[in-house]
Formats: structure tokens, sequence, C-alpha cells
């Protein structure tokens, strides 16, 4: 079974400053990853998904994120904050060898300060 | 249609009641999900719907909910006897279910609130 930790319910970061919303999971098998976004009154959108092709990997919006298995992470960055960041970031995982379920983390709410 | 659509976007039940809750997935997407999302618990899995394969039922919170997907096609999710606890937006989401590792196409969600 699969399952993701997301640390921090709620981050706060200066504008400018830069964004890191960490993510760990734990899968039995490899995994595909992923963060998905929320802005405010809006669905949620996929931002960037990590599939073994590369293990650092670019989304939208200027952020990335790297998966690390020896740390079994999958922390989320972005160099300089933008007001327009401000939204609920949730990280995702299903398993790779096989079609599972996607199972969500709780979410973090990253809070731009100006 | 050119996304998902839930319907209805806004319900107000009374305790106890029963309520249905409709998702339309984009048309030719195999795999469907419900999650529902409330303050604090994130997205919680509900139930999995992948093509002509069993449900996979492993998120309902109690046997007070159900959902069926008729035709391959649209979903109900059902919940009875409804409780306070009930309340939180319900989200559907689809994805052509070819593969693990599609994105999610997410409706803008039911927010059900149980008085």
């Amino acid at each position: 079974a699969q399952s993701v930790t997301q640390l921090g319910s709620h981050v706060s970061v200066s504008e400018g400053a830069l964004v890191l919303l960490r993510c760990n999971y734990s899968s039995s098998v490899p995994p595909y990853l992923f963060w998905y976004v929320q802005y405010p009154n809006q669905g949620l959108q996929l931002l960037l998904k990590y599939t073994s092709a590369a293990t650092l990997v670019k989304g939208i919006n200027g952020f990335e994120a790297e998966f690390k298995k020896s740390e079994t992470s999958f922390h989320l960055t972005k160099p300089s904050a933008h007001m327009s960041d401000a939204a609920e970031y949730f990280c995702a995982v299903s398993p790779m060898n096989r079609d599972d379920k996607i199972i969500f983390g709780k979410g973090t709410r990253l809070h731009i300060l100006p | 249609g050119a996304g998902v659509s839930q319907s209805p976007s806004n319900k107000v039940t009374e305790k106890g009641k029963d309520v249905e809750l409709r998702c339309d997935p984009i048309s030719g997407h195999t795999a469907l999900y419900w999650y529902r999302q409330s303050l604090g618990q994130g997205l919680e899995f509900l139930i999995y719907f992948q093509g002509n394969s069993a449900p996979d039922k492993s998120g309902l919170p109690s046997d007070r909910f159900s959902a069926e997907r008729t035709g391959g096609s649209v979903s109900t999710l059902t919940i009875q006897r409804t409780q306070q606890e009930d309340s939180a937006v319900y989200l559907c989401a689809s994805s052509p279910g070819q593969v693990g590792n599609e994105k999610l196409f997410f409706g803008s969600g039911t927010q059900l609130s149980v008085l």
C-alpha cells in the first residue's frame, strides 16, 4: 500500500524567498509521484509529475521537484516566491507497475508574505 | 463536454436525509475517482472505478456511502442517512485510464452541508 506525508499544513514565505514544500512517500513498489495545486476558488490542477524519466522534474509556474529514492522524498521548490503562488499544494502517489489508485497527502497551504 | 462536470454545485440537507451527487467525466475516460475534501483532512480517497474492473471501494468511510458508475460513464455517489460529519466538498476526477501516470482532471466539486 502506498501513502503520502506532507510536512506542515501551513507554510509562510516572503515574496521573493525560496519555496520548499515537503513530501515523503511510502510505496512497496516504485512510484509515480505528483504535485497538484489548488488556487483559491479554483479546481485542482496538475503542477508536475515524476514518471522515472528524470529525477528532477520541472512543472508550471517555475516550480520543480526532485525525486530522491534514498530519502523517499519528492519535495517541491521554487527559487523565488510570487504573490500568485498562494494556494494549497497536494502531493500524490500511485504505484508504477500497475494501474492502481492515486493517493493524496493532506495538503500544504502556502502563504506569501509581502 | 469539455471537462469533468459535477452536480449539484451546492447541496444543503438535513441530518438523516439521503443525498445523491453526480459526476460526468470527460468522454472516453475510463478511470473515475471520488475524493472528499474537508478542512485539515486534505483529499480523502473514497472510491476508484477503472473500466470494467471491480471498483476499489477501500476508501468509503462507512456503509452509508455507495457509488455506482453506469455504462462506464456517469457516476453517482450516494450518502444515506447523512450526518453532520459528512459535510465537505466531494470531488470527482477522471483520467484516460490507460496507464497509472496520467494526470487527473478534476471537477469543481459539490459542497455538501448537513444541518
